[in-house]
């Protein structure tokens, strides 16, 4: 495989259900990014790790916990979330440090909280 | 500080070009754009920094103005294939080597035969 790849592609969960997002990079990078994109609203950045530290947590509720096992993975754990949490959380990967650089967004996990 | 992009939705006929802007009330270092066609993931265009080193598409050319704080994305002899929401993004640290972006609302663009 190559690139980024997000599971699942679509999620539906009660408010009181626990799940987990899961991205996995083949780029070999060092940072990777989890990122929300509601109807209407510009991407925002939610977290992002270099070298498996988490270096920004823009704001985000406790609701959402994001764990860096090691620098290809990165997952997003779910609880106790609103249907406002309903978008696209799409994870991203770049090569930080070097440069200049693009990221490289995976196709995203489609979540709607009912 | 988020970005401002305009116009908010364009669309054209095939072989016309669009312009695509993107501003900030903030000083830029650098600009990232994007392209993403629906139900699939945002693609990288190019990337502007400050001092006139670009870095992206064959096909797509833009502009950084600095002192206005602006950047424009060019599309000449639009394809179909040119048909997404292209979002710019800003770099809070300056230095273009991250993933790291403040993006803007996006620009809708729609190309039709």
């Amino acid at each position: 495989e190559t690139g980024v790849t997000q599971t699942p592609r679509h999620l539906v969960m009660g408010m009181t259900n626990k799940k987990s997002l899961k991205c996995e990079q083949h780029l070999g990078h060092n940072a990777m990014y989890w990122y929300k994109q509601s109807a209407k609203k510009p991407l925002e950045l939610m977290f992002v790790y270099n070298f498996k530290e988490q270096t920004e947590n823009n704001s985000v509720p406790s609701r959402f916990s994001p764990e860096c096992p090691n620098s290809s993975h990165l997952f997003l754990h779910l609880h106790t979330l609103q249907p406002e949490d309903s978008a696209l959380y799409l994870c991203a990967s770049s090569q930080e440090g070097t440069g200049y650089t693009e990221a490289f967004f995976g196709q995203g996990t489609r979540l709607t909280v009912v | 500080q988020q970005p401002v992009q305009s116009p908010q939705a364009v669309i054209l006929r095939e072989g016309e070009d669009a312009v695509i802007n993107c501003s900030s009330s903030k000083a830029l270092y650098s600009v990232h754009w994007y392209r993403q066609k629906h139900g699939e993931a945002p693609i990288f265009l190019m990337i502007l920094l400050k001092g006139g080193e670009q870095k992206g598409h064959d096909k797509i050319s833009a502009s950084f103005n600095e002192k206005k704080q602006q950047s424009s994305l060019y599309l000449t002899a639009s394809q179909l294939s040119y048909s997404g929401t292209y979002f710019c993004g800003t770099d809070p640290y300056g230095s273009g080597n991250t993933g790291k972006l403040i993006f803007g609302q996006g620009t809708t663009l729609q190309v039709k035969p």
